[in-house]
Parts: structure tokens; C-alpha cells; sequence
């Protein structure tokens, strides 16, 4: 099973800040790589699969990058309604796999 | 667009059969896409349980596979997850969601997009 690792935990944000999260596969996952916001009491909701293709209606802030092992999330000037947990998921290998999230909140 | 509203019953005593139905709107079930179940236990991160595509073909969690069975009826829309012997440590909000991606050798593989908006179940006497 490829365990998927993402730091930091928590990241305290301004609004309007520049924010990078990391997604670590414990092996390649090449290209196979989605992300997903979720915010309290909803459902997850997909932001990029692909590793850098946003999915429909998803803000031109979001962006993703990376190959391999190591992927980042990066949200260019963080909105209020950002602030949520964020997600990503490898679907490379069987089986699926999601990593343990990190929470961005407000500084 | 696709809509897809999770139901049953959010109480199930321990050893006891957890059964969900998804219903899936704005879409067709035989459309060409996979069916997934995920859940998530209370303040925790998400765990695929298993996917299924119209035909019947499956494709489990190994560490759910004894356990699980997802099963669809077309002619109702709708899919199905089974989960037996249950324990407090499968109290979780559980997703259904369609599933886009690719076959990977002889297993299905993809993202999942979009997702119910879940349902707490709890195990507990």
C-alpha cells in the first residue's frame, strides 16, 4: 500500500497570503495525483486530479505540481472561503490511498 | 449535474450488517464511470472502501475486502455498500461518490468526483 504523508499538519494563514502545502508518496505515483478541499460538516470536494488539472469550477488560485513522490498544493492569495482541510489522494496503485490532511486556518 | 444523496440507518449495534444506498440523479449509473464508497471516522482523514462499475466488477480495500460488499441496481439508481460484523472502530461518516480515472493492469483506478454529502453511522449497542 503506497502511504500518502502531507505536512504541515496545520498552517496558520492570513488572508491574502501565499500558501504551499506538501503531499509525499511513499513510492511514485507518477502523474497520479488528485487534491481535495474539505470544510467543516461538508463533503470532500475535487480541487486537481492529474497533479495540475483543476477540476470544473475551481478557482485559477489553486494550483498543483510535482511528479513522483512529491507534490505540492499551492492556493496564490488565500480567500476566506480557502480556509478549510485539504486532501490528496493517489490513485497510481490499488489500493486508493489518501493522505492524512492539513488544515488551514486562520492566523 | 450529478447529484448523489447517501441513506440508512445511522445506528448499527456492534456484529450487526451496516447497509447504505447511494442515489445517483443528473447521471447515468450505466454511464461509464465507477461507483466508490469512502468513510471517514469522526476527526480523522478518509479511507477508501471499495468501488464498483454497472457491470458488477468490484474492487475492494484489502483491509475491508472480508467484510464488504457493494453491490448496484440500475434499475433504481442507485448502488449499495454492505459492511458486516461491525465494531465501534467502523463508526465513520460514509461518502459515496462517482469515480473517474483508469484501469491500472486489471484494476480500476482514479479520482472521485463529485462526492454525496455523507451520512454518520454509528456503531454502538
Amino acid at each position: 500500500e503506497i502511504v500518502m504523508t502531507q505536512s504541515p499538519a496545520t498552517l496558520s494563514v492570513s488572508p491574502g497570503e501565499r500558501v504551499t502545502l506538501s503531499c509525499r508518496a511513499s513510492q511514485s505515483v507518477s502523474s497520479n495525483l488528485a487534491w481535495y478541499q474539505q470544510k467543516p460538516g461538508q463533503a470532500p470536494r475535487l480541487l486537481i486530479y492529474g497533479v495540475s488539472t483543476r477540476a470544473t469550477g475551481i478557482p485559477a488560485r489553486f494550483n498543483g505540481s510535482g511528479s513522483g513522490t512529491e507534490f505540492t498544493l499551492t492556493i496564490s492569495s488565500l480567500q476566506s472561503e480557502d480556509f478549510a482541510v485539504y486532501y490528496c489522494q493517489q490513485y497510481d496503485n490499488w489500493p486508493l490511498t489518501f493522505g492524512g490532511g492539513t488544515k488551514v486556518e486562520i492566523k | 449535474q450529478v447529484q448523489l444523496q447517501e441513506s440508512g440507518p445511522g445506528l448499527v449495534k456492534p456484529s450487526e450488517t451496516l447497509s447504505l444506498t447511494c442515489a445517483v440523479s443528473g447521471y447515468s449509473i450505466t454511464g461509464g464511470s465507477y461507483w466508490g464508497w469512502i468513510r471517514q471516522p469522526p476527526g480523522k482523514g478518509l479511507e477508501w472502501i471499495g468501488s464498483m462499475y454497472h457491470s458488477g466488477s468490484t474492487f475492494y480495500n484489502p483491509s475491508l475486502q472480508s467484510r464488504v460488499t457493494i453491490s448496484v441496481d440500475t434499475s433504481k439508481k442507485q448502488f449499495s455498500l454492505k459492511l458486516s460484523s461491525v465494531t465501534a472502530a467502523d463508526t465513520a461518516v460514509y461518502y459515496c461518490a462517482r469515480q473517474l480515472g483508469r484501469y491500472s493492469g486489471t484494476y480500476y483506478v482514479g479520482w472521485f468526483d463529485p462526492w454525496g454529502q455523507g451520512i454518520l453511522v454509528t456503531v454502538s449497542s
